[in-house]
């Protein structure tokens, strides 16, 4: 069956340094993958996606990850982050073709101050 | 832009009450979920549906169930409200196919 395990629950950082927010999944099987961002008292937003193709991905708000298939990984950086970036974020993986439902990681914490 | 939207944002129930969360999107989408999200937990599945009147239990069902009878509604019935119930629930859509899911902007429950 599938996991994703987001190795840290709270990120602190100062504004203006680099963050990595690790996620590493099973599957045995080809994969989507995804990172969504939670703003306190919000849905989610999707910030990038990892279907096909290039493994580097870039998504909104100078987000990218790169997708490891020997390690499994889907790593999120920014190489300077901004206060408002201040969030939760969610990886997430869909197996196979059909894609359907979405297998979330329990959440990263990003917390940036001055 | 696509349009998730729930018919709540916050609700207070008392136990045993029957509760229903509403949702619709906008996209023609075929796939509707549901989700709870807890503190520590991340989001979890309670149901799905890839199509009009079918739907598929997700990881935690019990205490739950579902309806949809258009295409663009999804509704989350909770028959007899507990307090274990309480926390916040998501509705999402997306297309058939790889792609991503759209959210709502959730409904905080809580059930006194």
């Amino acid at each position: 069956a599938q996991s994703v395990t987001q190795l840290d629950s709270q990120v602190p950082v100062f504004e203006e340094a680099p963050v990595e927010l690790r996620c590493n999944y099973s599957s045995s099987v080809s994969v989507y993958l995804f990172w969504y961002v939670q703003y306190p008292n919000q849905g989610l937003q999707l910030l990038l996606k990892y279907l096909s193709g290039s493994t580097l991905v870039k998504g909104i708000n100078g987000f990218e990850a790169e997708f490891n298939k020997s390690q499994t990984s889907f790593h999120l950086r920014k190489p300077s982050v901004h206060i408002s970036d201040t969030a939760e974020y969610f990886c997430a993986v869909s197996e196979g073709q059909a894609g359907t439902a979405l297998i979330f990681g329990k959440g990263t914490t990003l917390s940036v101050s001055s | 832009d696509v349009k998730v939207t729930q018919s709540s944002r916050y609700l207070v129930k008392r136990t045993g009450e029957k509760v229903f969360l509403e949702c619709v999107q906008d996209m023609d989408h075929e796939n509707m979920f549901w989700y709870r999200q807890d503190p520590g937990l991340g989001l979890r599945l309670i149901y799905f549906s890839y199509d009009v009147k079918m739907k598929e239990k997700g990881d935690i069902p019990e205490g739950y169930s579902v309806s949809r009878e258009k295409k663009e509604r999804f509704s989350l019935i909770l028959e007899s409200a507990s307090t274990n119930q309480t926390s916040m629930y998501l509705c999402a859509s997306k297309s058939a196919g790889p792609y991503e899911q759209y959210f709502g902007p959730g409904t905080r429950l809580t059930v006194t």
